[in-house]
């Protein structure tokens, strides 16, 4: 059974960095094609897609963030990390990581499995 | 790509259908996801490719559409149905999802 769950502060200033880490359970990132995304959802509002990781290390990012984001991973320990620079209040929200869909080796780019998200604050 | 959904609220009683609507401003082919959120949850996969059910999901779950209109129809509400639900488009960069619709019991 695949499961993903994220860790990381729940509380960041203004103008830092946020380390959020995604652990990958009952999957081996070593062993086949995976692809993991990080989404936000804002309190009370909509899901934004930051990026995306797969296996073989090729990555996507959000056009709006890209400037501020990196997504990268540890194949050893199942891992995969989102760094966010220059943390404001307006990027308050639930981090979550989700599973990008593969059927017969195809990408579809849907979500199947979610982490339980967690949330984070921006505030000094 | 915008996704635009509608209504923002949906107001059912239990036993009635559903009809939620998801517009795209531009063509997304069938490159359209469903996802359903409960509070406190994350997000779970209802629909892909525009119709095709993900695991789980009872049959009473039915989606449609194609281009720039989707709709998802839940043809008889059950208690767990009242939740929100989000379309997605996976035809371009970057990836991006509706507003949501809240289906609330009447």
């Amino acid at each position: 059974q695949v499961t993903l769950k994220e860790s990381g502060p729940v509380l960041v200033k203004p103008t830092e960095t946020l380390t959020l880490t995604c652990t990958v359970s009952g999957f081996s990132f070593s062993n086949a094609k995976m692809g993991v995304s990080w989404i936000r959802q804002p309190p009370g509002k909509a899901l934004e897609w930051l990026g995306n990781i797969f296996s073989n290390d090729e990555k996507l990012y959000s056009t709006f963030l890209k400037s501020r984001l990196t997504i990268s991973k540890d194949t050893s320990k199942s891992q995969v990390v989102l760094t966010m620079t220059n943390m404001d209040p307006v990027d308050t929200a639930t981090y979550y990581c989700a599973r990008i869909v593969m059927v017969q080796g195809i990408i579809i780019y849907v979500f199947d499995i979610w982490g339980q998200g967690t949330m984070v604050t921006v505030s000094s | 790509i915008v996704m635009t959904q509608s209504p923002a609220t949906l107001s059912v009683s239990p036993g009635d259908r559903a009809t939620l609507s998801c517009r795209a401003s531009q063509s997304v082919s069938s490159n359209l996801a469903w996802y359903q959120q409960k509070p406190g949850q994350a997000p779970r996969l209802l629909i892909y490719g525009a119709s095709t059910r993900a695991t789980g999901f009872p049959a009473r779950f039915s989606a449609s559409g194609s281009g720039t209109e989707f709709t998802l129809t839940i043809s008889s509400l059950q208690s767990e149905d009242f939740a929100l639900y989000y379309c997605q488009q996976y035809n371009d960069w970057p990836l991006t999802f509706g507003g949501g619709t809240k289906v609330e019991i009447e």
